[in-house]
């Protein structure tokens, strides 16, 4: 099935700076889901990317997918402490099939 | 909706034991999947159904796992004989269709084989 790097795998920002996570593939994507795990909690669905080139926003948060469909990414402004926790892409196995595969995740760590 | 439930949250057993997890999907939802986690490997994607049928299994790391889903509401994970490397906390979750709706996890089992 379809696999995904996702870097970098710990990031370490003070609060109130910008953090930023993202996925690469080697094949073209339908479509890339981002979840968010809090320690020791569950992975939570975050938003879902369709279309090339497709920017979408939450608050603080900015999802994007590459024009190629290759790529994506999620940046956080402004960060604080209740953003701390591994950030996940996560896309379809393709070919067919429809088993939701993730990435190593990124593990966003915030210093006060 | 309570959500996906799993079963039990904790689980601390013998090496050689069996060991039996239990997920109950979301209602209507027509895709449920398995997943470990661990440290070392992330989040693996173990098997995953589709209207109770196992859709895909490769990643089920050996024959001593198996899964089951006996009908749209119930779904086992049973590891028989345990190892001590197969702790790790195993999700279940599950989502409406296949390709563009996305999935609610489980609680998790935190698994520990002494």
């Amino acid at each position: 099935g379809q696999q995904v790097m996702q870097i970098p795998q710990y990031q370490h920002v003070q609060e109130g700076e910008d953090f930023t996570t993202y996925c690469n593939s080697s094949t073209t994507l339908s479509n890339i889901q981002w979840y968010k795990q809090r320690p020791g909690g569950h992975p939570v669905f975050l938003i879902q990317l369709v279309k090339s080139g497709e920017v979408k926003k939450q608050k603080r948060l900015t999802f994007q997918f590459g024009e190629a469909k290759k790529n994506s990414s999620l940046h956080i402004t402004a960060t604080q402490t209740t953003d701390v926790g591994t950030y996940f892409c996560a896309l379809r196995s393709g070919g067919g099939a429809d088993g939701l595969t993730f990435g190593k995740g990124t593990h966003l760590i915030i210093q006060p | 909706d309570a959500g996906v439930i799993q079963s039990p949250r904790h689980e601390v057993t013998e090496m050689g034991q069996e060991v039996t997890l239990r997920c109950k999907p979301i209602s209507g939802h027509d895709y449920l999947f398995w997943y470990r986690q661990t440290m070392m490997r992330g989040l693996e994607l173990l098997i995953y159904f589709n209207n109770n049928v196992p859709i895909d299994d490769s990643g089920m790391p050996e024959d001593r796992f198996s899964a089951k889903m006996p009908n749209a509401s119930f779904s086992t994970l049973k590891i028989q004989p345990s190892e001590p490397r197969d702790s790790a906390v195993y999700f279940c979750a599950s989502s409406l269709d296949g390709r563009e709706t996305e999935a609610f996890f489980g609680q998790g089992t935190r698994l520990t084989v002494v």
